[in-house]
């Protein structure tokens, strides 16, 4: 089973509003990231964890807040988004590359967000 | 600076053809590439791998050529079909500390047509 799932599938959000982003997987996996993706472009890496520790920022503003709360869940608060934040978020999971491998990433459906 | 790029961002074909996707790369001590398939709506789905030990590797329909002389990456697809119609990116994996990151090429739009 190589599933990654996302919750919601779409989310309208005002600027003042406060939202997550929900990611599950059950493959075993202990790295997990969450990537932004703009219409016609390709995905860009935001946030990385291992082992539920946060090891990569990519200079994310502060109104993104990962939370990895345990192995299988990675979830991504929203708060005080702006319009040009709307985009698709994907979650993906791969083997922790603790031992220099490189490991395949599996990506979830993703969640369309709309700021309004 | 360091990029993953596409040489066509479109490529059209008839039913049944071979398709050919291209990908250079610029970071030499790259040595792990992965190609997605994205289909309108959905998420990045993985088609195949190539470490950089490897010139080429063979899936279902799919092969992936590594040329690291050139710093050139292929993937070609047999008897192209309309459900292999979709945006294509090749993902480089480049060392980030602990952690490797995954970049993406810019994508090429596949249309397959009947």
């Amino acid at each position: 089973d190589t599933e990654v799932t996302q919750t919601p599938k779409h989310l309208v959000m005002g600027m003042t509003n406060k939202k997550s982003l929900k990611c599950e997987q059950h493959m075993g996996h202990r790295a997990m990231y969450w990537y932004k993706q703009k219409a016609k472009k390709p995905p860009e890496l935001m946030f990385v964890y291992s082992y539920e520790k946060l090891s990569i920022n990519e200079s994310v503003p502060s109104r993104f807040s990962p939370e990895c709360p345990n192995s299988s869940l990675l979830n991504l608060h929203l708060h005080a988004l702006q319009p040009e934040d709307s985009a698709l978020y994907l979650c993906a999971s791969s083997q922790a590359s603790s031992s220099g491998a490189k490991e395949t990433q599996y990506f979830g459906p993703g969640t369309r967000l709309l700021v309004l | 600076g360091e990029s993953v790029g596409l040489h066509l961002p479109t490529l059209s074909v008839q039913e049944g053809d071979n398709s050919i996707i291209n990908c250079a790369y610029s970071n030499s001590a790259s040595d792990y590439f992965i190609w997605y398939k994205q289909e309108s709506g959905k998420g990045p789905q993985f088609i195949i791998d190539i470490r950089s030990n490897m010139d080429k590797r063979q899936g279902q329909r799919v092969t992936v050529l590594l040329n690291k002389t050139v710093k050139h990456l292929s993937l070609q697809i047999a008897a192209t079909q309309p459900g292999d119609s979709a945006v294509y990116f090749c993902a480089e994996m480049i060392s980030g500390g602990s952690n490797y990151k995954l970049t993406f090429g810019k994508g090429t739009l596949l249309t397959v047509n009947p």
